[in-house]
C-alpha cells in the first residue's frame, strides 16, 4: 500500500491554458474525492466518485472543471481555460465504504500566471 | 448548511505542555461525525482523531483527546505533552448527511522548544 498518489506535485500554467491532474487512490478503496484548498483556508469539497460513478458535485465545480474515473481506479481532474482564481492546492482522497478510513494524497499545487 | 468554525488562526505551546484547539460547528443532521486532521508543511493531511456524534464518551488517541459538547456544538482538541513534531496546521471537519467533509479554516500550531 503506497497511499494516495497525485501527479504532478506542482504545475505552473499560463492563464487560459488547460491542465489535467491525476490521482491514484489506495487500490482497495472504491471511493475517491477531490478537494480544493486555497491559501489560508481549509479544503473545500469538489466532487466524489463511487467506483466509476460521479455521485456528487459541488457548485464550486464550474463548467470549466471536469473529473473522471473511467475504470473505477485512477481519476483525472481537468481545468479548462484556467484563471488566476484557480490557483490552489488540489487534494485527492480515497476511502473504502465510509469516510472513516479516508486517506489524502499530498496534493497538486497549481499556479496560474 | 453545515459550517465549521475555528476561531484561533494560530496557537503556540511549549514543548511538553498541553494545548487546546477550539472548534464549533453547525449541522442539522442528527447523526454525524467530527474529525481533527493534521497537515504538516508540504505534507499530506492525516487523521488525528474522530468522534461519532451518538457516542457521549470523548475520543482519545494517545496524547490527543477531544472535548465533545454536543448541545453546544463544540469539539475541541487537546494535545498533551506537546512534541516538536506536533507543529502543523490542524483542521476540524464535520461529516453528516452526505459523503463530503466540511472543514474549518484551520489553526496553525507552533511548538516551541
Amino acid at each position: 500500500d503506497t497511499g494516495v498518489s497525485q501527479n504532478p506535485r506542482h504545475k505552473i500554467t499560463k492563464r487560459g491554458q488547460n491542465v489535467t491532474f491525476r490521482c491514484d487512490p489506495i487500490s482497495e478503496h472504491n471511493r475517491l474525492y477531490w478537494y480544493r484548498q486555497t491559501l489560508g483556508q481549509g479544503p473545500e469539497f469538489l466532487t466524489y466518485f463511487q467506483n466509476e460513478a460521479q455521485l456528487e458535485k459541488s457548485r464550486l465545480l464550474s463548467d470549466r472543471f471536469s473529473a473522471e474515473r473511467p475504470k473505477g481506479s485512477f481519476s483525472t481532474l481537468e481545468i479548462q481555460r484556467t484563471e488566476q482564481g484557480d490557483s490552489a492546492m488540489y487534494l485527492c482522497a480515497s476511502s473504502s465504504d465510509h469516510l472513516l478510513d479516508l486517506s489524502f494524497g499530498q496534493g497538486t499545487r497549481l499556479t496560474v500566471v | 448548511a453545515q459550517t465549521v468554525t475555528q476561531s484561533q488562526p494560530e496557537m503556540s505551546v511549549q514543548e511538553a505542555e498541553t494545548v487546546t484547539l477550539s472548534c464549533t460547528y453547525d449541522t442539522s443532521e442528527s447523526d454525524y461525525y467530527l474529525f481533527w486532521y493534521k497537515q504538516p508543511p508540504s505534507r499530506q493531511m492525516i487523521l488525528v482523531i474522530r468522534q461519532e456524534a451518538y457516542k457521549q464518551q470523548n475520543a482519545t488517541e494517545n496524547r490527543f483527546s477531544v472535548n465533545f459538547q454536543k448541545a453546544a456544538k463544540s469539539f475541541s482538541l487537546k494535545i498533551s505533552d506537546s512534541q516538536l513534531g506536533d507543529a502543523a496546521m490542524y483542521f476540524c471537519a464535520n461529516q453528516g448527511g452526505s459523503e463530503k467533509l466540511v472543514f474549518g479554516k484551520g489553526t496553525k500550531l507552533t511548538v516551541n522548544p
